[in-house]
């Protein structure tokens, strides 16, 4: 069965440095999203894109963050300068259109130091 | 905008019984999506069921099933006979209208005894 996939599972880096988590939605999937869990805490959206453009996003994901499809099968979320309080699991989720479920990957753990 | 309300923290079923999960959710929207996840111990994400608001059946996909009171605004989630490797987190979400983003309770994590 098809699945989303991430890179790498775990990530560690220090404070103040850009990360990339990256992402393979499912291939015939149009729509394509991240979240976050902070551990032992709800599941929040971060942002939504769809024909190459963000279609939503929440009041978490700031100037700091940005999402990129730079080919036709990789979706990449880039943390600019990170903080202590970006620690979390980073899921990505795609569907295939916006009314149908959401397929998550295993997620990547990122531990800020 | 949408709100999920899991007021159960922790289950403890028996294996091989039933157990269901209470979901409530608040939206002024006239359609919506309602959807169930699994998470294991390891963290990953599994989608379990869906039910969109104007089907006029409960969803059910094998031992799941969803039992959908509009009026009500619940969407709880039934898992018939238990299984060990039930054991996790169980959220629900929404997706509004107008959203493409899913909305997540809280999460209620169940116990499958043996």
């Amino acid at each position: 069965e098809p699945e989303v996939t991430q890179t790498p599972s775990h990530q560690v880096t220090q404070m103040g440095q850009e990360v990339i988590l990256r992402c393979v939605p499912i291939s015939n999937h149009l729509y394509f999203y991240w979240y976050r869990q902070i551990l032992g805490q709800k599941v929040e959206f971060l942002v939504s894109f769809y024909n190459n453009e963000i279609s939503e996003k929440s009041e978490i994901f700031d100037d700091q963050f940005s999402v990129e499809r730079p080919d036709g099968s990789n979706f990449t979320l880039k943390i600019r300068s990170t903080k202590l309080e970006d620690s979390a699991m980073y899921f990505c989720a795609s569907s295939f259109g916006p009314n149908q479920p959401q397929h998550f990957g295993d997620g990547t753990r990122l531990s800020i130091l | 905008a949408q709100k999920i309300t899991q007021t159960q923290p922790g289950m403890f079923v028996q294996e091989k019984e039933a157990v269901t999960l209470d979901c409530t959710y608040d939206t002024s929207d006239p359609s919506y999506g309602l959807f169930w996840y699994k998470q294991p111990s390891s963290g990953e994400m599994i989608f379990l069921i869906y039910q969109g608001s104007y089907d006029q059946q409960n969803a059910t996909e094998g031992r799941y099933s969803l039992n959908f009171q509009k009026a009500r605004k619940s969407a709880n989630l039934v898992i018939s006979a238990s299984q060990l490797g039930d054991s996790a987190m169980y959220f629900c979400a929404m997706r509004g209208s107008n959203d493409y983003k899913l909305s997540f309770g809280a999460g209620t994590t169940v116990t499958v005894r043996a």
